[in-house]
């Protein structure tokens, strides 16, 4: 099984919501990510987890709530957002948090804030 | 990371090879030159990646310089399915697993 899975496929929310992404990998790998993409731009990281540990944070304001509660599942908790975070959100994992490995990435959950 | 400048667009006949150039004048000794492509709306692919060396895989070949300041991606035969945006990235090696991913080439395969 090589496949990152991401759920839901899009969300739409209200900005005084509180929602949830998921995203799975059951190939073993111990690192996990969150990127965001705006329309026509590149991704752009916001996390990484190593070893179900927080081990990058880009800055990314607390409204977004990273949660890695086993190896294979990776949670992104979403509260209080604003109509510019729409965008796709993109999850990706690797066998370790090194540069000498390929990142698998999921096809994304598309969300519109309201 | 190195910063890495890719021409934003290019277009290639159906059937002939996919010469993507990148250069990365700034790279240093101990950074990879990555490439991954996103078909539209989907998530970004590994494509292939070097040190030093050329490298082939089953998708593609990377030609690294010798001086390492530029590389160029190779689709041998382009289909209709490899039009996507393709990323150049150059990583540092114990970075904790950063991507920082440039604009990209948008390439075109025409019929």
């Amino acid at each position: 099984d090589t496949e990152v899975t991401q759920t839901p496929k899009h969300l739409v929310m209200g900005m005084t919501n509180k929602k949830s992404l998921k995203c799975e990998q059951h190939m073993g790998h111990r690192a996990m990510y969150w990127y965001k993409q705006k329309a026509k731009k590149p991704p752009e990281l916001m996390f990484v987890y190593s070893y179900e540990k927080l081990s990058i944070n880009e800055s990314v304001p607390s409204r977004f709530s990273p949660e890695c509660p086993n190896s294979s599942l990776l949670n992104l908790h979403l509260h209080a957002l604003q109509p510019e975070d729409s965008a796709l959100y993109l999850c990706a994992s690797s066998p370790r948090s090194l540069s000498s490995y390929e990142q698998y990435f999921g096809p994304g959950t598309r969300l519109t804030v309201t | 990371d190195a910063k890495t400048t890719q021409p934003p667009s290019m277009d290639c006949a159906e059937g002939r090879a996919a010469n993507l150039p990148c250069n990365h004048s700034t790279i240093s000794g101990n950074e990879y030159v990555y490439w991954y492509r996103q078909i539209h709306s989907q998530g970004p692919q590994y494509i292939i990646h070097g040190l030093k060396n050329n490298e082939t895989n089953e998708m593609a070949s990377l030609i690294i310089t010798e001086d390492r300041k530029s590389s160029t991606l190779i689709l041998p035969h382009a289909t209709l399915r490899d039009t996507a945006v393709y990323y150049c990235i150059a990583r540092i090696y114990n970075q904790g697993g950063k991507l920082i991913f440039g604009q990209g080439t948008e390439l075109s395969v025409k019929p």
